[in-house]
């Protein structure tokens, strides 16, 4: 089956830095998502994109499906963007499958 | 408030009581799923609908039955609860077409 692989699997930064994060996918993809898990458990969504790029705010998102792979940046950082990062592929078959995830720490 | 709600929250149990948690979508999605999390092994999918009477094994699917007789609903039911099903348990929704998925607030299960 696909594999979806994440990196870095944990990130310490200053408050204030920016960062990216990478998801990885071993085949074409129907959708992709990204979540965020705030330390309370909760799962966030972030963005639906199966192609191209999206903003909100500052986050931004882009995936090139033809070469496999999804960026989530972050910038200016804050204490709250802390957590765990999630990809989320669908591989055509209906099924959902979640990379390994990405745990951020910010610093005050 | 569109949302997706699960209960409980928390339980705990013991070996081979069987049990039930419910999930409820507000937003008439046809694409429902369970998934569990487990520490370092990220969010694994248990069983999906794709609509009413719908539905089909994800990639855990061992000890757990689903049933979606109802649009809004899709109960995840333990038969014979084992240890090693203790995990954080989420459901989630979202239309067909579009696939963006909403999460529940999660389910923490503690069989002993």
């Amino acid at each position: 089956g696909i594999q979806v692989e994440q990196s870095p699997p944990d990130l310490i930064l200053q408050e204030g830095a920016n960062s990216t994060l990478r998801c990885n996918f071993s085949d074409s993809v129907n959708n992709l998502q990204w979540f965020h898990q705030n330390p309370w458990g909760q799962l966030i969504n972030l963005f639906y994109i199966p192609s191209g790029t999206k903003q909100n705010g500052r986050l931004s998102a882009t995936t090139v499906a033809t070469e496999r792979y999804s960026l989530l940046y972050i910038s200016s950082s804050q204490t709250t963007d802390s957590g765990v990062y999630f990809c989320a592929v669908e591989p055509g078959d209906d099924k959902i499958i979640f990379g390994k995830g990405t745990r951020l720490h910010i610093l005050p | 408030e569109a949302q997706v709600t699960q209960n409980p929250r928390y339980l705990i149990t013991v070996t081979g009581k069987k049990l039930t948690v419910t999930c409820s979508q507000n937003m008439n999605h046809e694409y429902m799923s369970w998934y569990r999390q487990d520490p370092g092994l990220g969010l694994r999918q248990i069983y999906y609908s794709m609509n009413v009477e719908v539905t089909d094994k994800g990639d855990v699917p061992e000890g757990y039955k689903v049933s979606r007789k109802e649009k809004r609903n899709f109960p995840l039911i333990l038969e014979s609860p084992s240890p090693n099903q203790t995990s954080l348990y989420f459901c989630a929704s979202s239309r067909r077409e579009i696939g963006e998925q909403y999460f529940g607030p999660g389910t923490r299960l503690t069989v002993t």
